[in-house]
């Protein structure tokens, strides 16, 4: 048990659905992470919440809108995704976001969505 | 983006062999980090190196920071099936965020 759980574990939703992922950690952490992680690729930062704010948004494209509505939830709502966007989403805390170069991350489990 | 190297990407062995995977980048690091990830499981942290040449053993895992901080290896020694795996290196740096860049990963299969 990590104390990061995401849900749900597995999706498939077609192109025109919109669902969202959903994050919870229990570890007083004030930053969370949206990471992607496809076959053969390093993992890629999407998101980066600290302390409730949107720090980071790496270039991902607008069909994926992050929320954090406090520092123990963090959202991935998602809509007319494409077939090249079925990954594995892991969710991500850490104490800090800006504490230095040793930060730990605590993953969550992911949900691995399939994109039909 | 600094980009960091796993290789090999893939390797298989029998139960009690020893093995050693490398983590390499053209880049200096602050700090660099080890994590395991099991199939269906997210990557939990292994050990963070952050002194060059420094050496962090954690049960029958050793793992080595470069003298230059641009590398990484991590060996076994006697695997088990437990240590099977995508081993994922992370480098971080000091410029004040926890922005790491991860390699690809090794995949470890130990055969029993």
């Amino acid at each position: 048990e990590t104390g990061v759980t995401q849900t749900p574990r597995h999706l498939v939703m077609g192109m025109t659905n919109k669902k969202s992922l959903k994050c919870e950690q229990h570890l007083g952490h004030n930053a969370m992470y949206w990471y992607k992680q496809s076959a053969k690729k390093p993992l890629e930062l999407m998101f980066v919440y600290s302390l409730e704010e949107r720090v980071e948004n790496n270039s991902v494209p607008s069909r994926f809108s992050p929320e954090c509505p406090n520092s123990s939830h963090l959202f991935l709502h998602l809509h007319t995704l494409q077939p090249e966007d079925s990954a594995l989403y892991l969710c991500a805390s850490s104490q800090d976001f800006e504490g230095g170069p040793a930060e730990k991350l605590f993953f969550g489990s992911g949900t691995q969505l399939s994109v039909l | 983006t600094q980009l960091l190297e796993q290789s090999p990407q893939f390797l298989s062995i029998q139960e009690g062999e020893n093995l050693t995977v490398y983590c390499n980048s053209s880049s200096v690091f602050s700090s660099l980090q080890w994590y395991r990830q099991e199939p269906g499981e997210g990557p939990v942290l292994l050990v963070t190196v952050v002194t060059g040449g420094e050496v962090k053993k954690l049960k029958r895992l050793t793992f080595q920071f470069g003298d230059a901080r641009k590398d990484s290896s991590l060996h076994i020694t006697a695997a088990q099936p437990g240590d099977t795996g995508l081993y994922l290196c992370a480098g971080g740096h000091s410029y004040g965020n926890n922005r790491l860049a991860f390699g690809k990963g090794n995949q470890v299969v130990v055969i029993p």
